[in-house]
């Protein structure tokens, strides 16, 4: 089982739709969890992190962490056909040594 | 320009050859990584490196080296190249130990024929 569970979709949907990307992981020491947008043949540039449980939120973007659950969440509030790309989530129990990354989820957001 | 370069995009190389590639970037960002991007495994740590001269090995090591005489340079080298090895390369910096700010480079699509 990996330490990081995601999956690879493609999801697709129409524009102005509500979003919801998900991970699990099993590892109960991780404590940062980022999220990663990858557009075809670019590298992965980062969106948000969180520390912890909770919710953060950044414009259309809400990143949520339960814990208990061992669960992740990115929405994306009306999404744009521009918010089309792979998502990958990525945790860290802190430092900088050993970050995992999901196998990452492909958004298409149709017009 | 600001930034984090890899050189070259694309490179195909032939079995048993050594191949090195280049990372550069220009916010003298203390950690800088290496990482291969492959179907079904996401993105795997080759290398890290906390500083000038501090280098480590991360998840997927063998049949790599790397070097950091310069804070800003941290090249790869596939010291004789296997077809395991095709895979799409990024380099990262970060300035921050937990990773949380992190910048990647465009990548480097390599291909071992």
């Amino acid at each position: 089982q990996k330490e990081v569970e995601q999956d690879p979709g493609p999801l697709s949907v129409p524009e102005g739709a509500i979003v919801s990307l998900n991970c699990t992981y099993s590892n109960s020491a991780f404590q940062y969890f980022m999220w990663y947008r990858q557009y075809s043949r670019k590298g992965p540039e980062l969106l948000m992190y969180t520390y912890s449980s909770g919710n953060k939120e950044d414009g259309r973007f809400t990143a949520q962490v339960d814990k208990s659950s061992k669960y992740i969440s990115l929405f994306i509030r009306d999404s744009q056909p521009s918010d089309s790309a792979t998502y990958l989530c990525a945790m860290n129990s802190g430092g900088y040594q050993k970050v995992t990354f999901g196998t990452g989820t492909k958004l298409q957001v149709i017009p | 320009d600001a930034g984090i370069t890899q050189s070259p995009r694309y490179k195909i190389t032939e079995t048993g050859r050594q191949v090195t590639l280049m990372c550069h970037q220009t916010w003298s960002h203390s950690y800088m990584f290496w990482y291969r991007q492959d179907l079904g495994h996401g993105l795997r740590l080759i290398y890290y490196s906390a500083a000038a001269d501090i280098t480590d090995k991360g998840e997927v090591p063998d049949g790599y080296v790397v070097s950091r005489s310069k804070t800003e340079n941290f090249p790869l080298t596939l010291e004789s190249a296997t077809r395991s090895q095709t895979s799409v390369y990024f380099c990262a910096s970060s300035d921050v130990e937990g990773f949380t700010e992190a910048f990647f480079g465009q990548g480097t699509r390599l291909t071992v024929v």
